[in-house]
């Protein structure tokens, strides 16, 4: 069975670019959630989406946005990009909402802004 | 929304001995409270999770207590070994059906078992 998988794996990107990222939760499970992991911060929870719907948000400005396919894959959009945005993202997956069997995560994309 | 603590912060221990790691929350309405471990330049994986309904839960050398009247839960692992050192994040919820804030998670704990 595969895991969740994430592309790219690493990114770079300029200041006031945006970026696109992906996420492919395991087969049969239809809830993503998405974070942010950085030193100073830790894991920082974004959104979940379930089903197709943004089911919860994180405290992000609204530059961060995302949605979810009919297939459950899941992409994340940051427009306007930040410095401050250099982080992980990781994206995990579970076969419910709420996931109360736990989340697998991914690798993660490394997104570095130059 | 939750409020997690975790401590320590980092956690020295010698190979053999045990570890525990303390997790305090806010929400009283939590009702499932899970522990992951992150390697280093690793994905977090779920190591072990309790629900409300149970105190206490064991998987080998691993296990979670849970006081829901004090708002703490910790996590105990016996006779460490080296490929225990990583980064340990509690991520307490509420799972009320009615929708979730999405996990929280602690601020990590760094266990490093030392030879």
């Amino acid at each position: 069975k595969a895991g969740v998988t994430q592309t790219p794996r690493y990114l770079i990107k300029t200041r006031g670019q945006q970026v696109t990222l992906s996420c492919s939760p395991i087969s049969g499970h239809r809830s993503v959630s998405w974070y942010q992991q950085t030193p100073g911060q830790g894991l920082q929870f974004l959104f979940e989406y379930f089903s197709e719907t943004q089911r919860n948000k994180g405290n992000f400005p609204g530059r961060f946005s995302g949605r979810q396919f009919s297939n459950s894959r899941s992409e994340m959009n940051v427009s306007t990009l930040e410095l401050g945005d250099s982080a992980l993202y990781l994206c995990a997956s579970s076969f419910s909402y709420p996931g109360t069997e736990g989340y697998t995560f991914g690798s993660g994309t490394r997104l570095t802004v130059v | 929304g939750e409020n997690v603590e975790q401590h320590p912060s980092t956690l020295s221990v010698q190979e053999g001995d045990s570890a525990v790691i303390k997790c305090t929350y806010s929400d009283s309405a939590s009702n499932y409270f899970p522990w992951y471990k992150q390697e280093l330049g690793k994905r977090p994986q779920l190591i072990i999770d309790i629900r409300s309904n149970v105190g206490e839960k064991k998987d080998q050398r691993i296990a979670v207590t849970l006081n829901k009247t004090a708002k703490h839960f910790s996590l105990h692992i016996t006779e460490t070994q080296p490929e225990d050192s990583a980064v340990y994040f509690c991520a307490p919820n509420m799972y009320s059906g009615g929708g979730a804030d999405g996990l929280t998670f602690g601020k990590g704990t760094h266990l490093i078992i030392q030879p």
